[in-house]
């Protein structure tokens, strides 16, 4: 069964440093996302991709992210300038195209600022 | 603020026993409704979909919707250990993109 996968599942670095998450999504899903969840803290939304461009970001997703899809199999979530609070496992998920919404999501990458 | 609410738990449940899990949502037009399980350390694994009022069942899963009361819920019947993890309530609304979640519900299957 076709899976989200994730590189790294750990990514250690250092405060300030910049940090490239990367994901291939499904290959025939045309929707792509990434979430974070903050360790005993809730999923949450970052943003929304689709056709080559952000359709939906959330009030977390500032300048310091960016995303990109470099390629026609990956999608890469950038920090430019890490801070200890951006410490959480970060989930990329993605879906096709359709009426069902269903998101399949990704084993995480699990990023430490120190 | 969109909002979704579940109980935190613990829920315990005897192994056999029917689990049910409840989730309330704040924005009324919500379309879309999910359950996602979520086993310590590993990523959202989803489960269930609904989209419109009444039942659907899956196997041993059942999710139950009633938008006039913003509730959503899930059944799992003749529970098993192997159940015992993290569920969590997902809704999407009008914008059909963002998925907001829930805390979570920690389930414990007792064997």
């Amino acid at each position: 069964e076709p899976e989200v996968t994730q590189t790294p599942s750990h990514q250690v670095t250092q405060m300030g440093q910049e940090v490239i998450l990367r994901c291939v999504p499904i290959s025939n899903h045309l929707y792509f996302y990434w979430y974070r969840q903050i360790l005993g803290q809730k999923v949450e939304f970052l943003v929304s991709f689709y056709n080559n461009e952000i359709s939906e970001k959330s009030e977390i997703f500032d300048d310091q992210f960016s995303v990109e899809r470099p390629d026609g199999s990956n999608f890469t979530l950038k920090i430019r300038s890490t801070k200890l609070e951006d410490s959480a496992m970060y989930f990329c998920a993605s879906r096709p195209t359709g009426a069902a919404y269903e998101q399949y999501f990704g084993p995480g990458t699990r990023l430490t600022v120190t | 603020q969109k909002e979704v609410e579940q109980n935190s738990g613990p829920l315990s449940v005897p192994e056999g026993a029917i689990a049910s899990l409840n989730c309330t949502y704040s924005d009324r037009v919500s379309q879309s409704f999910f359950w996602y399980r979520q086993y310590s350390g590993k990523s959202p694994e989803l489960i269930m979909s609904i989209y419109s009022n009444g039942d659907k069942e899956d196997g041993r899963f059942t999710a139950q919707l009633n938008k006039a009361s913003q509730y959503v819920s899930l059944l799992i019947r003749d529970s098993q250990p192997s159940d015992s993890a993290t569920y969590l309530c997902a809704v999407i609304g009008g914008g059909y993109q963002k998925v907001t979640f829930g805390t979570g519900t920690k389930l414990q299957v007792i064997p």
